[in-house]
């Protein structure tokens, strides 16, 4: 596809398991991020890769948050242990190196 | 951190009205980003600034890059319905790497026929 895609649209999940999102940036971005939304809020910084560069980890709320990324391809963001407070939608976006970020859909996880 | 602060938080306007929003910085921004969020998508970029000073149009959009890099905004002219959705403002503070992006929490915006 043209643009980013993310799986699962959608993810309830119940306390205490594990949960991993996927995120396909756009073909040939070096660059992609993870961002994690609120209701109501706005969009809250997680990580950021780059290249081979290593990760900006920065924005990661707490240990059991990590992010992998094979190459300049397909990511995923684990949440270990989740909490209700996780729930939230998860945004990834992608782009060229230090040019404009363009968002996927999102997964919208719920933690009951 | 860096917090930007955005209002209105929400608008309710006839269709056909002119909209304006704007954000506010506690520290100088380089960059400035206008997204708009429609239901269950992800934000889409409407307008990018980059200079201080910079006045930008994207159709009835119209966006601004304050003189003190510590602003921004938006103004949509002659509404529709489908401008309904959740407009958010974003920034890089100055000497900041291409991985810090602040948002703001949004202005949903509401377009009665």
């Amino acid at each position: 596809g043209a643009g980013v895609s993310q799986s699962p649209s959608n993810k309830v999940t119940e306390k205490g398991k594990d949960v991993e999102l996927r995120c396909d940036p756009i073909s040939g971005h070096t660059a992609l991020y993870w961002y994690r939304q609120r209701l109501g809020q706005g969009l809250e910084f997680l990580i950021y890769f780059q290249g081979n560069s290593a990760p900006d980890k920065s924005g990661l709320p707490s240990d059991r948050f990590s992010a992998e990324r094979t190459g300049e391809s397909v990511s995923t963001l684990t949440i270990q242990r989740t909490q209700q407070e996780d729930s939230a939608v998860y945004l990834c976006a992608s782009s060229l190196k230090d040019r404009n970020q363009y968002f996927g859909p999102g997964t919208r996880l719920t933690v009951t | 951190g860096q917090q930007l602060n955005q209002s209105p938080q929400s608008m309710f306007i006839q269709e056909g009205e002119d909209v304006s929003m704007n954000c506010t910085s506690s520290s100088i921004f380089n960059t400035w980003l206008w997204y708009k969020q429609d239901p269950g998508e992800g934000p889409v970029l409407l307008i990018a600034l980059y200079k201080a000073g910079e006045l930008t149009s994207n159709g009835r959009l119209t966006a601004q890059f304050g003189i003190t890099r510590k602003d921004s905004f938006l103004n949509i002219s002659a509404s529709i319905p489908s401008d309904v959705g959740i407009y958010f403002c974003a920034g890089r503070p100055m000497n900041s790497g291409y991985s810090t992006l602040t948002f703001g929490k949004g202005t949903m915006l509401l377009v009665s026929p």
